[in-house]
Order: structure tokens, then sequence, then C-alpha cells
């Protein structure tokens, strides 16, 4: 059973429009969550962050809110552009960091940015 | 440092033939991840090593599925027999300290045919 779901494949944007990816999870003893990046043949690569004592981080275009009472979130990205184009991970862990915080990830959600 | 080396970065083998798969982590980094990417459940963790022993392998999804790490700067994930089930991208990790600050390396996608 998928323990955290992004239940939209893939979302398609203008440029410099907003995009906004979401993810479930089931697991209440999930506290610590990230987004992954990753373009084709390559690695993922860490994006965002955010603990569940917040129900927002912001960096720079990209924002991640948490509403822990409907165990979602989302991924803000604005403006959008081209280079955005990549699949997104969610992931979320009991606990930060450590030897046993296992990671667990969604099934990604493939954002094409049109010029 | 290069980062995460896997190699092949493509495989393409025959069912019933043994695959090996191939990591070098970042000089340094004292743990080290092996993941699997399918289309259906995502990124799947399969094993971590900690100081090179195996910490959790409750991941690996089958007595085919072995993995190794004889020193700090190689580790092997090995299929044997594969089956075409086994087709997917598999990623291995390492960190200095376990698995939010796991850096990735490219990927080797492997195809069972």
């Amino acid at each position: 059973d998928q323990q955290v779901k992004q239940n939209s494949p893939s979302l398609s944007v203008q440029e410099g429009r907003i995009s906004i990816l979401n993810c479930d999870y089931t697991n209440s003893m999930f506290d610590y969550f990230l987004w992954y990046k990753k373009y084709p043949a390559e690695g993922p690569t860490f994006l965002i962050s955010i603990s569940s004592i917040k129900d927002k981080n912001e960096d720079g275009r990209f924002t991640v809110f948490l509403n822990k009472s409907a165990k979602h979130l989302s991924l803000h990205i604005v403006p959008s552009q081209p280079g955005d184009s990549a699949v997104y991970f969610c992931a979320a862990s009991a606990g930060y960091g450590g030897a046993t915080n296992k990671l667990i990830f969604g099934t990604g959600t493939l954002l094409a940015v049109q010029p | 440092d290069a980062g995460v080396i896997q190699s092949p970065r493509h495989e393409v083998t025959e069912m019933g033939q043994e695959v090996t798969l191939r990591c070098k982590p970042i000089s340094g980094h004292d743990y080290l991840f092996w993941y699997r990417q399918t289309m259906m459940r995502g990124l799947e963790l399969l094993i971590y090593f900690n100081n090179n022993v195996p910490i959790d392998d409750s991941g690996m999804p089958e007595d085919r599925f072995s993995a190794k790490m004889p020193n700090a700067s190689f580790s092997t994930l090995k299929i044997q027999p594969s089956e075409p089930r086994d087709s997917a991208v598999y990623f291995c990790a390492s960190s200095l300290q376990g698995f939010v600050e796991a850096f990735f390396g490219q990927g080797t996608r492997l195809t069972v045919v």
C-alpha cells in the first residue's frame, strides 16, 4: 500500500504561470517531508523540505505547503520556467535524518512547462 | 568529487541471466542506499549500508536480489536469475547522515527481455 501518493502522473503549465504539485500521505507518524526533482537520465536531487511544525516553507520560486489535518502537501512553483520541466517526487519520513528514518517516496509527477 | 557513480548506465539482458549493478559512493559518506524506480511504485528502498554493513534489507523483493559493500568505495547489487519484472531504473545514493541528505547517482536502466 502506497503511504505517499501523487495522484497526478503529469501536469502541463504555461511558462510564467503557477505550477501546483500535490501529494497525500497516510501515515500519521510522518513528520518531515521533502520534494525531489529529477531530470531525464539523472538521479533525483533535493529541492525543498518542510517539518511538521511548520505549514509553509519558501525558497525562491518554490514553496511547500503542509496541511497536517488533511495529510496533504503541495509544491508551488511561481513563476514556472521551462527549466522546471522534470519529474517531481514527494517523500516523507518519520523523523529527520538518522539511520532509521527511511524516506518513503511517491510515484512522481511529470511537470511540463510550455514556453 | 564526481558524485555517486553508477555503472553500467544501461543494461539489457535476457531472462535468467545474472545482472550486476555497481556503485561508487561519494568519498567519506558513511551511508549507501540502493533504490528502485518503477512507474507503479515510484522510488523504493531496497537496502542500505552504514559503514559497509547492511542495516536493513527488508526492501529487497526476493532472494534473487543480493547486495554487497566490500569496502567504503564500492557496492554491488546483483540479481540472479533476472526476470522481466525486474526491469526498472536502479539508483544508488550515499550520504553523511542518513536518508534525508543523500546524493543520488544517475541510475542504471535495466531491461530484462
